[in-house]
């Protein structure tokens, strides 16, 4: 049973575009939603993070937004540039274990 | 200054081997985790201990032994290594403080059963 539904599994973007990538989770318990970055050859690292009492998130470039109504959430990324390229994860927490459940990644590509 | 160390980067091996993987922080936090990342990059929690108390332990083989001796160390031990556990092995650490969940991740042990 897979928790955490992250899509597409791969994406092409040209420099300058908007990137977005999706998440939906089903357990309502959920109530940490980070966003990791990994590029290849190193290990993930947190982008951003948001909780469900807001909607929105942004810093800099990366903006996450939430529904927890639809138990979704999307990272977006603006004026998305090659050094953006590298394979993100959504994730999602809740509990008193501190325990991740990631989705399958999205491998981003941003053409120059 | 290396936030969370994982040593070796790299172990090819035979089938059938015993290895371990060991992996240290420095960042003082209370609880330690280790990953595996399959070929498809996907991310799954193997264990998870806190003050060297086991909290999470998922379905893996028992061939799998973490071993914490202190909070800044966790240790990974593989007895009898098959082909589908080559892989990428990765350990986190977070603080277990209240609202504070993020994970900081280590730099992976890329590990070949051939």
């Amino acid at each position: 049973q897979q928790q955490v539904k992250q899509s597409p599994q791969s994406l092409i973007v040209q420099k300058g575009g908007i990137s977005i990538i999706n998440c939906a989770y089903e357990n309502t318990a959920f109530d940490y939603f980070p966003w990791y970055q990994q590029f290849p050859g190193k290990g993930p690292a947190l982008l951003i993070a948001i909780r469900p009492d807001v909607s929105e998130k942004k810093e800099g470039r990366f903006t996450i937004s939430f529904n927890k109504s639809a138990k979704q959430f999307s990272l977006h990324i603006m004026d998305s540039q090659p050094g953006d390229s590298a394979t993100y994860f959504c994730a999602a927490s809740g509990g008193s274990n501190y325990k991740l459940t990631f989705g399958k990644g999205t491998l981003l590509t941003v053409n120059p | 200054d290396t936030a969370v160390s994982q040593t070796p980067k790299y172990l090819v091996t035979q089938m059938g081997n015993d290895k371990s993987i060991k992996c240290e922080q420095n960042l003082g936090h209370d609880t330690m985790y280790w990953y595996k990342q399959d070929s498809k990059k996907f991310l799954k929690i193997m264990f998870s201990y806190n003050n060297k108390e086991l909290i999470i332990n998922e379905t893996v083989p028992n061939r799998f032994s973490p071993k914490s001796p202190d909070k800044a160390h966790l240790n990974l031990h593989i007895n009898s290594l098959e082909l589908g556990d080559s892989a990428v092995y990765f350990c986190a650490s977070s603080p277990q403080e209240r609202g504070v969940q993020t994970q900081y991740f280590g730099p992976g042990t890329r590990l070949l059963v051939l």
